[in-house]
């Protein structure tokens, strides 16, 4: 079965500086890869996905991915974070035409001002 | 589009009682619909997959019994949690997957916070 490690639990930075979650795969066959924020309280938001094609991926707010298959990595980006951006970040995998999709840990952005 | 919703969004109840929660594809059919549980600072668990119109699969260690899945609709699952007891106190997150262009991607409900006295 597929695995998803997320390697940071808590990331905290500064307002307006660059932010990158990192996330690391592990499946024998074909995957699609996915980042979901989820706020507090709250269900989670898809904020970018990888299914095929370019590998790099845009997302909502202003995030970005770029899938790397020989590193089985999916790094979530951001130029310039704002404290909005607080939230639990979580990586998500599942193999093509499956239903079983697996998340990472989560790991917590905090945005100091 | 691909909005989800759950309702309640909270529920307080007492130790014994049975609680539904219900999960709905506000505008996509949903083929599949998934129930995650979610422990505070903790990743997702998940519990059952349902198909529409048929029995759902539970993920080893969760109580069928326990925890009744009905997807009878496209748009519709629900979950019971049956005599429940304080150590089922959580956030119960149910998804939704449509067929054709939404066949890849789960799209997550708001969640629905349990707490058993």
């Amino acid at each position: 079965a597929q695995s998803v490690t997320q390697l940071d639990s808590q990331v905290p930075v500064f307002e307006e500086a660059p932010v990158e979650l990192r996330c690391n795969y592990s499946s024998s066959v074909s995957v699609y890869l996915f980042w979901y924020v989820q706020y507090p309280n709250q269900g989670l938001q898809l904020l970018l996905k990888y299914l095929s094609g370019s590998t790099l991926v845009k997302g909502i707010n202003g995030f970005e991915a770029e899938f790397n298959k020989s590193q089985t990595s999916f790094h979530l980006r951001k130029p310039s974070v704002h404290i909005s951006d607080t939230a639990e970040y979580f990586c998500a995998v599942s193999r093509i035409n499956n239903n079983d999709m697996r998340f990472g840990a989560g790991t917590r952005l905090t945005v100091k001002p | 589009g691909a909005v989800v919703s759950q309702h309640p969004s909270w529920v307080i109840c007492k130790s014994g009682t049975s609680v539904k929660i219900e999960c709905r594809s506000l505008d996509f059919q949903a083929t599949t619909m998934f129930w995650y549980r979610q422990f505070p600072k903790q990743s997702l668990m998940l519990m059952a997959t349902s198909n529409e119109g048929s029995k759902a699969t539970y993920e080893q260690g969760v109580e069928k019994d326990k925890f009744l899945i009905n997807h009878a609709s496209l748009t519709l699952s629900t979950l019971t949690v049956t005599s429940a007891h304080p150590e089922d106190s959580s956030f119960y997150i149910c998804s939704a997957r449509g067929s054709g262009g939404r066949q890849e991607t789960q799209y997550f409900g708001p969640g629905t916070r349990l707490l058993v006295l």
